[in-house]
């Protein structure tokens, strides 16, 4: 158990539809990291935010946002879904921006099936 | 842009084989580097990590990786592999602009 929680496991949802992944970081991580992983892509690294401010932006769709609350936890909101946003979405923790921490803890990850 | 590339995507050995990965990254700056291992139905873990000092490092279950900064590689080692290290491999590179950038993962499957 790396101490990172996602939800919803799973989600299974139509074109067109919007949906909420939630992250709750490792207690005392103040960074959260979101990736898409799908079969063709590998991890892509989508968004970063550090103790709530957004730090870095991957490779994330206009029609993608989150943001990092003031409990640290995270959403990741995903609108008019397309049947290629259908990916394993995960969401990992560190307790710095970087530096010498650095290590990323993983959660299960969420997996969205759009039909 | 920032990338990292891993040279298999999929090697399949036998039990007590070495294994080399090999990993390669694209940015000119300094870089934090990492190798995260993910074990089928768990999450990915780190495996080892290079930030600093010497450029071979050793990390969990016998595993070491060698930085070679004038390659820009990362390459993953292992001298006598197992049937439990069956995984997928992800080299990553964390680079100063916040970001932690993952190679595409090469599957491991060591056959007993």
């Amino acid at each position: 158990d790396s101490g990172v929680t996602q939800t919803p496991k799973h989600l299974i949802t139509a074109t067109g539809q919007r949906v909420t992944l939630r992250c709750s970081p490792r207690s005392g991580d103040l960074s959260v990291y979101w990736y898409q992983q799908s079969l063709d892509q590998g991890l892509q690294f989508l968004i970063h935010y550090y103790n709530g401010e957004e730090r870095a932006k991957g490779n994330i769709l206009e029609r993608f946002s989150a943001q990092q609350f003031p409990d640290l936890h995270s959403e990741l909101n995903l609108s008019s879904l397309e049947l290629g946003d259908s990916a394993l979405y995960f969401c990992a923790s560190s307790v710095a921006d970087r530096g010498d921490a650095g290590e990323l803890f993983f959660g299960e990850g969420s997996r969205l099936t759009v039909l | 842009a920032q990338s990292v590339s891993q040279h298999n995507h999929h090697v399949i050995l036998s039990e007590a084989a070495s294994l080399e990965l090999g990993c390669n990254y694209s940015y000119g700056g300094t870089v934090n580097l990492f190798w995260y291992v993910q074990y089928p139905g768990q999450h990915l873990q780190l495996l080892l990590k290079y930030f600093s000092g010497d450029p071979l490092v050793k990390g969990i279950k016998g595993f070491e990786a060698e930085f070679i900064k004038s390659k820009f590689s990362f390459n993953l080692r292992k001298p006598s592999v197992q049937w439990s290290d069956t995984a997928e491999y992800f080299c990553a590179v964390m680079t100063s602009y916040d970001k932690v950038i993952f190679g595409p993962g090469t599957s491991l499957s060591v056959i007993p």
